[in-house]
C-alpha cells in the first residue's frame, strides 16, 4: 500500500506547464511534515529539486516549483524543456511508519 | 562539494549478508545523519534508515531485523549491513545525506544483485 501516491506519467509539450500530486494522509503531509521532491534523469541517481515544501536548492532553474496544502503537494514544472524528461519523486516522513517514505514516482514524457 | 561513493559486491548469493560501504569526500561526516536508499530495477525508492555520525541508528520496520549499520568517523565512511538476503533485495543501493528531512547529496548508487 503505497504512503505517497503519485500519477505514474504526466507529459506535455514542450513550453508547457505540468504539474504532478502526490497525495499523503494525516500521518505523513497531513501531520505538517515537509515534502521534498526528486529528479531522476535516467540511468542517474536522483538529485533534489526542491526542499521544504517549496524552496529550490542553488541550481536548480525557477521552472520548479513546489507547493503543499492538507494531506497532498504538488510540484509544478513550468516551460517545459525535453531535458526535464526524467523521473519524479515526493518524499516526507511518516509517523505511524516511523520513517521516511517515498511517492510511488511519475514519469514526466515532453511530447 | 560533499562526494559520495559506494562500494562492495556487486553479487550476493541468497540467504547471505550483503555488505556495502560509503566513502564520504569532500565534507566531514561529523554534525550529519547518513542514509541508505535502495530502488529495485524498474521500480521506486525505498529508505532501508539512516545512521547518525554518533552511531545512532533509526532503521525502517519493514527491514530492521536484517539491518546493520555502523560509521567511522576516522575514515569518514558508514556502512550498510543486510543478512538473508533473497531476489527482492535486487536493487542499486544509494547512500546518501541527510539535511533537514530530506536527501541532499546522493552517491552515484551500488547495483547488487541477489542470485546463486
Amino acid at each position: 500500500q503505497p504512503v505517497l501516491t503519485q500519477p505514474p506519467s504526466v507529459s506535455g509539450a514542450p513550453g508547457q506547464r505540468v504539474t504532478i500530486s502526490c497525495t499523503g494522509s494525516s500521518s505523513n503531509i497531513g501531520a505538517g511534515y515537509d515534502v521534498n521532491w526528486y529528479q531522476q534523469l535516467p540511468g542517474t541517481a536522483p538529485k533534489l529539486l526542491i526542499s521544504g515544501n517549496s524552496n529550490r536548492p542553488s541550481g536548480v532553474p525557477d521552472r520548479f516549483s513546489g507547493s503543499k496544502s492538507g494531506t497532498s503537494a504538488s510540484l509544478a514544472i513550468t516551460g517545459l524543456q525535453a531535458e526535464d524528461e526524467a523521473d519524479y519523486y515526493c518524499q516526507s516522513y511518516d509517523s505511524s511508519l516511523s520513517g521516511y517514505v517515498f511517492g510511488t514516482g511519475t514519469r514526466v514524457t515532453v511530447l | 562539494q560533499v562526494h559520495l561513493q559506494e562500494s562492495g559486491p556487486g553479487l550476493v548469493k541468497p540467504s547471505e549478508t550483503l555488505s556495502l560501504m560509503c566513502t564520504v569526500s569532500g565534507g566531514s561526516i561529523s554534525g550529519f545523519y547518513w542514509s541508505w536508499i535502495r530502488q529495485p530495477p524498474g521500480k521506486g525508492l525505498e529508505w532501508i534508515g539512516y545512521i547518525f555520525y554518533s552511531g545512532s541508528t533509526d532503521l525502517n520496520p519493514s527491514l530492521k531485523s536484517r539491518v546493520t549499520m555502523s560509521v567511522d568517523t576516522s575514515k569518514n565512511q558508514f556502512s550498510l549491513k543486510l543478512n538473508s538476503v533473497t531476489a527482492a533485495d535486487t536493487a542499486v543501493y544509494y547512500c546518501v545525506r541527510v539535511f533537514r528531512g530530506h536527501f541532499d547529496y546522493w552517491g552515484q548508487g551500488a547495483l547488487v544483485t541477489v542470485s546463486s
